[in-house]
């Protein structure tokens, strides 16, 4: 079955480092694909989504490509603020209501 | 934000005892979501629903059963709580299905 694999947590990063977190994916025909941020005590907030690929996610400074070749989906922003401190989950997306399939996120801590 | 509301925000019940949760959505949206949240597991489909009356089972759906006699409201019911059923559950609204979901809040339930 279709399948989303992330980077293990927790992720620290100083205040304007540049982060990345791995996102693969494993899935027949042609997913959509989701970054989805959940922020303490929230639920979760979609941040970015790509639907094709080499379609580039962008939204808040965070951005991620859709790469067919190697199915990956990684999320990077070039300078970090505490602000972003979260969970990020990677999700696919093959149309009907059963097939949003999450990764099971990665803690980011930003520190001052 | 997205007008989701669910109720109770936490719950803490007794193994065998039945336990109802309400999702109540005032954004008219046709798509209706119940996820639990566990550790390593990221989220997980419980059951949903595609309009009054018209719902489906996810990947974890033993255990629980769900209603909507309402375009507004979601209820997720255990019928008899396990320990196993300890989680925290987000309930999800969107207008298409698997297109840009906001989540609720959370409710956390703790099954002793």
């Amino acid at each position: 079955g279709d399948s989303v694999t992330q980077m293990e947590g927790p992720v620290t990063l100083s205040e304007e480092a540049f982060l990345t977190i791995n996102c693969t994916y494993t899935a027949t025909g042609y997913p959509s694909l989701f970054w989805y941020v959940q922020y303490p005590g929230e639920g979760l907030q979609l941040l970015l989504k790509a639907t094709k690929a080499d379609d580039k996610g962008s939204n808040k400074g965070f951005e991620a490509t859709y790469r067919k070749e190697t199915t990956s989906f990684h999320l990077e922003k070039g300078s970090v603020q505490v602000s972003d401190s979260a969970v990020y989950f990677c999700a696919l997306s093959k149309g009907s209501a059963r097939q949003l399939t999450f990764g099971s996120g990665t803690q980011l801590t930003v520190l001052p | 934000d997205a007008g989701i509301t669910q109720s109770p925000r936490h719950k803490v019940t007794e193994t065998g005892t039945p336990v109802t949760l309400r999702c109540h959505q005032t954004e008219n949206h046709r798509y209706m979501y119940w996820y639990r949240q566990d550790p390593g597991h990221g989220l997980r489909l419980i059951h949903y629903s595609y309009g009054v009356k018209d719902t489906d089972k996810g990947e974890v759906s033993d255990g629980y059963s769900v209603s909507r006699s309402k375009t507004e409201d979601f209820l997720l019911t255990l019928e008899s709580a396990t320990s196993s059923q300890t989680s925290v559950y987000f309930c999800a609204i969107s207008e298409v299905t698997n297109e840009k979901l906001f989540f609720g809040s959370g409710t956390q339930l703790s099954v002793l």
